[in-house]
């Protein structure tokens, strides 16, 4: 079954700790990308990534980072998390070509909360 | 102000109405609308996507878009109880797949059986 998997789902942490949320997807996919999603403001973009070793920022990239190593996996990483990341994360796919990729295929989503 | 604007609802109708959802934008360089729907506690999906100015309909589900108005609408016919969800709008202006994909913050939508 062609999915976005993410991992945690469910995660409540403490200022300052390191904390990564995983994400994978099986379709081969180039672009991923992690979104936000904050009641009032919609899905805002942190980061993507067009290919491995390929990423840049966002709209909100501050107090995250990520890596590309792999096609499949794009680990969203907070270096020391604040009680203002708390929101729901989601990371999304998609293929690249031209006219197309208006498909993103999103994962489950992970609800972060930092206390 | 927001690039994409769309109001939050909740709107609920009762099962078998017409549904219109909307968005306003401001960059006029848009050129790719699309409708996605996410359920509670899940992902968002993709509803359907234009091009450019027109309509497209797909089942019970027809996307518009007035690019002179920035102005984009989803109606829903014979509304069902399944169709409850949060419906966010999506724009991005570049040709290549690559560009951003611009969301609105989504309507919650109740049908009432």
């Amino acid at each position: 079954e062609a999915q976005v998997t993410q991992n945690p789902r469910y995660l409540i942490t403490v200022t300052g700790k390191k904390l990564t949320v995983t994400c994978s997807q099986n379709m081969n996919h180039e672009y991923m990308s992690w979104y936000r999603q904050d009641p009032g403001l919609g899905l805002r973009q942190i980061y993507y990534s067009m290919n491995v070793e390929v990423t840049d920022k966002g709209d909100v990239p501050e107090g995250y980072k990520v890596s590309r190593k792999e096609k499949r996996n794009f680990p969203l990483i907070l270096e020391s998390p604040s009680p203002n990341q708390t929101s729901l994360y989601f990371c999304a796919s998609s293929i690249i070509a031209p006219g197309r990729g208006n498909e993103q295929f999103f994962g489950p989503g992970t609800r972060l909360t930092v206390l | 102000q927001k690039e994409v604007e769309q109001d939050p609802g909740p709107l609920s109708v009762p099962e078998g109405a017409i549904v219109s959802l909307n968005c306003t934008y401001s960059n006029s360089a848009f050129q790719y609308f699309m409708w996605y729907r996410q359920y509670s506690r899940k992902g968002p999906e993709l509803l359907m996507y234009t091009y450019s100015s027109g309509n497209k309909e797909d089942g019970r589900f027809t996307a518009q878009v007035d690019k002179s108005s920035k102005y984009i609408s989803l109606f829903i016919r014979d509304s069902q109880p399944s169709d409850s969800a949060t419906y966010l709008c999506a724009m991005r202006a570049g040709y290549s797949s690559a560009s951003k994909i611009i969301f609105g913050s989504g309507t919650r939508l109740s049908i009432r059986p």
